[in-house]
């Protein structure tokens, strides 16, 4: 069975302060990871996922399978940032279908 | 991108009344769709995968005939909560993909109230 945990339900920083969103999973084989980010009355969007190694307003997030984890980080938040954010996993042979962490809500204070 | 479309946005129905939910994908085919559900503050939990002209796949505890999909065409699905209760009150987000592509793209969720 596949599970991902985001220990943190809540995350609050300054603006300007380092953010780490923690991300935990379970998955026997090879998994793809994901974030989500929903803002405050919008729709849950991509943010970024593991295979494209890429930063996405100035977030990041290494896969490292020792530990499992899949932390999301961004060095120096910004109030726009406030969000709430997913974690998910999706096996190799089940296209499209995610398993959602628990969410973390990030709130970045002025 | 992409856009999923879901209809309504909101809606507010009497206990013992059946509700339906459209998803529709705008500007692609949606070949494999998902339904989710969302309490507060709380994840995301998958209800059930539905690949056009096929029956959908319900996850494990959840009622089919309690919640009825029906993915009649490559650009709609729909949901349907039948002889809804107050517990089925939640926000409930559709999501769809394209064949031979692997990201799925969200709706924007429909809250449901029963009342």
């Amino acid at each position: 069975a596949q599970r991902v945990t985001q220990p943190e339900k809540l995350l609050s920083v300054f603006k300007g302060a380092p953010v780490e969103l923690k991300c935990n999973y379970s998955y026997s084989g090879s998994p793809e990871l994901f974030w989500y980010v929903q803002y405050s009355r919008q729709r849950l969007q991509l943010l970024l996922r593991h295979i494209s190694r890429e930063s996405i307003k100035g977030f990041t997030a290494d896969l490292n399978k020792g530990e499992t984890s899949f932390h999301l980080k961004k060095p120096f938040a910004q109030e726009e940032d406030s969000a709430m954010y997913y974690c998910a996993l999706r096996s190799g042979t089940s296209y499209g279908k995610l398993t959602f962490g628990q969410g973390t809500i990030l709130t970045v204070h002025p | 991108g992409a856009v999923v479309s879901q209809h309504p946005s909101w809606v507010i129905c009497k206990s013992g009344t059946s509700v339906k939910i459209e998803c529709r994908s705008l500007d692609f085919q949606a070949t494999t769709m998902f339904w989710y559900r969302q309490f507060p503050k709380q994840s995301l939990m998958l209800m059930a995968t539905s690949n056009e002209g096929s029956k959908a796949t319900y996850e494990q505890g959840v009622e089919k005939d309690k919640f009825l999909i029906n993915h009649a065409s490559l650009t709609l699905s729909t949901l349907t909560v039948t002889s809804a209760h107050p517990e089925d009150s939640s926000f409930y987000i559709c999501s769809a993909r394209e064949r031979g592509y692997t990201e799925a793209f969200f709706g924007q969720g429909t809250r449901l109230t029963v009342v």
